[in-house]
């Protein structure tokens, strides 16, 4: 069973950093790209990066570009996300997602970790 | 840049067919995928139809995914409404320009 378990969201004030992971199992980790998704309040979903399987091609969304640091370890299973210069409007739930096309075709996705900015 | 529109709500009753639409800014989605996803309140979304049609194993065939590419157009249609389908959906596909996903601004389905 694939399973997809984010952590190491929380409150943190403006302009601090948080790095959060995700654990994955049930599924050759290293054969699939990763991304970041986040849904604030009273907004929708968005995509915040991305980072294909052998960490050669990463992407950021504009809003995090420069801020945000997407990273993997094919070893330990694990996705990772290093926030800092953290702003009141980063304030969202995080989810890891499994892109299992290479073109961001997303199939499943973790519970979402909490992160506050305030 | 590549953006994508849907309706903010829509609703309908039990046993009825509705049909969500989402509508690209530019170009065409000739190359791109368009996946629909579902997520209801407090949890996690949900990969409902993907690569266009595909329904993943385990979603109900009442939910299909269309493509118009003359309009530049993706729909999400789910039949036989039933009160668990409440929920918020999203279509998203992505940006070969930008290499980044899009996603519409989501579509909360009422059922009533």
């Amino acid at each position: 069973e694939v399973q997809l378990v984010e952590s190491g969201g929380g409150l943190v004030k403006p302009g601090g950093s948080l790095r959060l992971s995700c654990a994955a199992s049930g599924f050759t980790f290293g054969s699939y790209g990763m991304s970041w998704v986040r849904l604030a309040p009273g907004k929708g979903l968005a995509w915040v990066s991305s980072i294909d399987r052998s960490s050669d091609d990463i992407y950021y969304a504009d809003s995090v570009k420069g801020r945000f640091t997407i990273s993997r370890d094919n070893a330990k299973n694990s996705l990772y996300l290093q926030m800092s210069s953290l702003r009141a409007e980063d304030t969202a739930v995080y989810y890891c997602a499994r892109d299992y096309s290479g073109y961001l075709v997303f199939d499943f996705w973790g519970q979402g970790t909490q992160v506050t900015v305030s | 840049n590549f953006m994508l529109t849907q309706p903010h709500s829509v609703s309908e009753s039990p046993g009825k067919t509705v049909t969500i639409s989402c509508t690209g800014s530019s170009g065409s989605f000739a190359g791109n995928y368009v996946q629909w996803y579902q997520q209801r309140p407090g949890s996690a979304p949900t990969t409902v139809i993907s690569e266009n049609d595909q329904r993943p194993s385990g979603v109900p065939d009442r939910f299909s995914g269309s493509i118009d590419y003359s309009s530049n157009s993706a729909s999400l249609t789910i039949s036989g409404l039933k009160t668990e389908d409440e929920a918020d959906y999203y279509c998203q596909s992505y940006d070969r320009a930008s290499h980044g996903g899009v996603f519409g601004g989501g579509t909360k389905l009422t059922v009533l």
